[in-house]
C-alpha cells in the first residue's frame, strides 16, 4: 500500500501569511494527487486535482506543486475563510490512501 | 446538475451489518465511478473503497474480509454493506464520484454511523 505522510498536523498562521503543507509519498504516484479543504461539519471539498490543477470556482491565492515525492498545497495570502481541515489523497493505485490531515487554524 | 446523496441507519448494534445507499443524480453510474470515504469522530478521511464504472469493486484492505459494494444502474444507487461491525466503524460515511479529472469532485453530505448496543 502506499502511504501517505502529511506534514504538519496542525499550524497556526496569522492573516496574509503564505502557507505551505505537505504530502510525501512512500511510492511513485505521479500527479495522482489531490487536495481537498473540510469546515467542521461539512463535506470534503476539492481545491487541487492533478496534483497542480486548481478546482473552478478555487481562489487562485490555492496551489499546488510538486517535487520529487513530495507534494504541497500552498495559500499565498491566508484568508479567515481558509480556516479549516486541509487532506492529501493518492489515486494512482488501490487502495487509494489520505494524508492524516492539516488542521489549520487562524494565531 | 449533479447530486450524491448517502442514506442509512444512524445507530448500527456491534456484530451486526451496516447498509447505506449513495443515490446519485445528473450523472450515469455507467460513466463514472464511486467512491466510499468514511471519518471517525475528530479524526482524518479514510478511503473505504470503490465501484468503478465498468462494475468492478476495489476495497480497502483492512476492511475487505467485511466489505461490499454493489450498485443497481436503474435506480442510480450505489450500495454498502459491511458485517461484523464494531464500535471502530463508527464514522461519517460519504459517497463521492470521480469525475473526468480525478477523484472527489463531488461529495455527498455524508451519513453518520453510530456502532453502539
Amino acid at each position: 500500500d502506499i502511504q501517505m505522510t502529511q506534514s504538519p498536523s496542525s499550524l497556526s498562521a496569522s492573516l496574509g501569511d503564505r502557507v505551505t503543507i505537505t504530502c510525501r509519498a512512500s511510492q511513485d504516484i505521479g500527479n495522482f494527487l489531490t487536495w481537498f479543504q473540510q469546515k467542521p461539519g461539512k463535506s470534503p471539498r476539492r481545491m487541487i486535482y492533478g496534483a497542480t490543477n486548481l478546482e473552478d470556482g478555487v481562489p487562485s491565492r490555492f496551489s499546488g506543486s510538486r517535487s520529487g515525492s513530495d507534494y504541497s498545497l500552498t495559500i499565498s495570502s491566508l484568508e479567515s475563510e481558509d480556516v479549516a481541515d486541509y487532506h492529501c489523497l493518492q489515486s494512482i493505485q488501490c487502495p487509494h490512501s489520505f494524508g492524516a490531515g492539516t488542521k489549520l487554524e487562524l494565531k | 446538475q449533479v447530486q450524491l446523496k448517502e442514506s442509512g441507519p444512524g445507530l448500527v448494534q456491534p456484530s451486526q451489518t451496516l447498509s447505506l445507499t449513495c443515490t446519485v443524480s445528473g450523472f450515469s453510474l455507467t460513466s463514472n465511478s464511486i467512491h466510499w470515504v468514511r471519518q471517525p469522530p475528530g479524526k482524518g478521511l479514510e478511503w473505504v473503497g470503490a465501484i468503478w464504472s465498468g462494475g468492478s469493486t476495489d476495497y480497502n484492505l483492512a476492511l475487505k474480509s467485511r466489505l461490499s459494494i454493489s450498485r443497481d444502474t436503474s435506480k442510480s444507487q450505489v450500495f454498502l454493506k459491511m458485517n461484523s461491525l464494531q464500535t471502530e466503524d463508527t464514522a461519517i460515511y460519504f459517497c463521492s464520484r470521480e469525475g473526468n479529472s480525478g477523484s472527489g469532485d463531488y461529495w455527498g453530505q455524508g451519513v453518520m454511523v453510530t456502532v453502539s448496543s
